[in-house]
C-alpha cells in the first residue's frame, strides 16, 4: 500500500520560515494536499492539489510538490501556526496520509 | 457550506460493533460533488483514513480495515453511517465525518465534522 512520510517535528523561530516535507514513491505524480490541526480541534485543509489555497487561509501558506516529495512551506511563522501538519494524497479512489508533523514555533 | 455532525455511543465493549452516524446539513448527500468519508484519530497519533461513499452509492475503504467495515446513507435523513465490527481497544479514537472533493487525480476533505471520541473498553 502507498505510504507518506512525514518528520515528526520541526522548529521554527517566529518570523522565519516552515518546511514540512512530505515523501512518497513519485509522489509528484499525484496531487497533495496539506491540513493544519491544532489541539482539541478538527483538522482545517490549507493547501490542495499541491499548491492551492483555499480561501481564508493566509498567503503565507504554500505548497510544491516534485519528485518523490511535497513540501509545505510557511512563510513569516506567527505563533498561531503552531500545530500539527498532516499531507495526504488521493490514490485511485483511496486516501494516504501522511504520519503528521509537530510544528514548534519557538 | 456543508455542515457536518457525527453522533453515536461514546463507549463500546471489544468484540462488539460500533456504529457511527453522520448528519449532513447545507448540502445534500446526494450531492455529486462530494465523497462522504469517514476519517479517525487515535488519542495523540494521526489521521486514518476509513473509508467513504459517492452519491452513486460506490463504496470505497481502507484496505486495512475493510473487512469490519460497512458505510451507508439515508438519503431521505441526508444522514451517512459508519459500522466497524469486532472493535478491540486499538479502535479507541475521535471519528471524523468529512467531506472529501474530488477532481481530476484530486481529492481533499473540505470539511470537517468536529468529530466524536469513541472508546472500546469493557
Amino acid at each position: 500500500s502507498y505510504e507518506l512520510t512525514q518528520p515528526p517535528s520541526v522548529s521554527v523561530s517566529p518570523g522565519q520560515t516552515a518546511r514540512i516535507t512530505c515523501s512518497g514513491d513519485n509522489l509528484g505524480n499525484k496531487y497533495a494536499s496539506w491540513y493544519q490541526q491544532k489541539p482539541g480541534q478538527s483538522p482545517v485543509v490549507v493547501i490542495y492539489q499541491d499548491s492551492k489555497r483555499p480561501s481564508g487561509i493566509p498567503e503565507r501558506f504554500s505548497g510544491s510538490n516534485s519528485g518523490d516529495t511535497a513540501i509545505l512551506t510557511i512563510s513569516g511563522t506567527q505563533a498561531m501556526d503552531e500545530a500539527d501538519y498532516f499531507c495526504q494524497a488521493w490514490d485511485s479512489h483511496s486516501v494516504v496520509f501522511g504520519g503528521g508533523t509537530k510544528l514548534t514555533v519557538l | 457550506q456543508v455542515q457536518l455532525q457525527e453522533s453515536g455511543p461514546g463507549l463500546v465493549k471489544p468484540s462488539q460493533t460500533l456504529s457511527l452516524t453522520c448528519t449532513v446539513s447545507a448540502g445534500s448527500i446526494s450531492s455529486s460533488d462530494y465523497y462522504w468519508s469517514w476519517v479517525r484519530q487515535p488519542p495523540g497519533k494521526g489521521l486514518e483514513w476509513i473509508g467513504h461513499i459517492y452519491y452513486s452509492g460506490s463504496t470505497y475503504y481502507n484496505p486495512s480495515l475493510k473487512s469490519r467495515l460497512s458505510i451507508s446513507r439515508d438519503t431521505s435523513k441526508n444522514q451517512l453511517s459508519l459500522e466497524m465490527s469486532s472493535v478491540t481497544a486499538a479502535d479507541t479514537a475521535m471519528y471524523y465525518c468529512a467531506s472529501l472533493i474530488a477532481a481530476t487525480g484530486t481529492g481533499y476533505f473540505l470539511q470537517w465534522g468536529q468529530g466524536t471520541l469513541v472508546t472500546v473498553s469493557s
